[in-house]
């Protein structure tokens, strides 16, 4: 079983749409929760960090935390084509010293 | 603009040379963090660097190695290239400190390593 896992997608959603991603996470100990848009060959770019369980929102970006379940989560609300690139879900550990990336999922967003 | 820094940008070596990648952190991030992304794929951690001393270490050999710097900035070296070491190579800089949650990791542009 991998550590973080996401659905690599690609994840077609129309303009104005609502993109909703999924990760989950194996290490219940993890403490720090981060989503990272990254476009085709450019580094990763933080866009939400979440820490307690619940949502969190910012601008178009909302994420969710559920550590029962072990899973985060990212909605991209009113999706525009700038939104089109793959979005990296990763767990720190608890140590603070370590991020664990997924794979990421790619979003393709239609005019 | 994260405020991070990477030398070179680009890079082609051949197979059993070694190679050195710089990074400069962001103002005010004492710890800088490396790691390896194939394509595609999601990075993978090499090490952590605080305080001058490696803090941390993912599944990698020993023939990759770095430094940190009085200033903070970082040396990535790999010895004895493989195929299999093409990749971006990324640093992030954050800063560690007790208490306050400050562990967001802030990424350079990266360096692209090809390695024939």
């Amino acid at each position: 079983q991998k550590e973080v896992e996401q659905n690599s997608g690609p994840l077609s959603v129309p303009e104005g749409a609502i993109a909703s991603l999924n990760c989950t996470y194996s290490d219940r100990v993890s403490q720090s929760f981060f989503w990272y848009r990254q476009y085709s060959g450019k580094s990763p770019e933080l866009i939400m960090s979440i820490y307690s369980n619940g949502d969190k929102e910012d601008g178009r970006f909302t994420a969710q935390l559920n550590k029962a379940s072990q899973y985060v989560s990212l909605l991209i609300r009113d999706s525009q084509p700038s939104d089109s690139a793959t979005y990296l879900c990763a767990v720190n550990s608890a140590a603070g010293n370590k991020l664990t990336f997924g794979g990421g999922t790619r979003v393709l967003v239609k005019p | 603009e994260t405020g991070v820094t990477q030398s070179p940008t680009h890079l082609i070596k051949t197979r059993g040379q070694q190679v050195t990648l710089r990074c400069s952190s962001q103002s005010g991030h004492n710890t800088v963090s490396w790691y390896q992304q194939a394509l595609g794929q999601g990075p993978q951690f090499i090490f952590q660097y605080y305080r001058e001393e490696e803090n941390g270490r993912g599944n990698f050999p020993p023939r990759f190695s770095g430094l940190q710097f009085p200033n903070y900035s970082s040396e990535l070296n790999v010895n004895a290239l493989e195929l299999d070491d093409s990749a971006l190579y990324l640093c992030a800089s954050s800063s560690l400190a007790g208490g306050l949650r400050t562990d967001t990791q802030y990424f350079g542009p990266g360096t692209r390593l090809t390695v024939l």
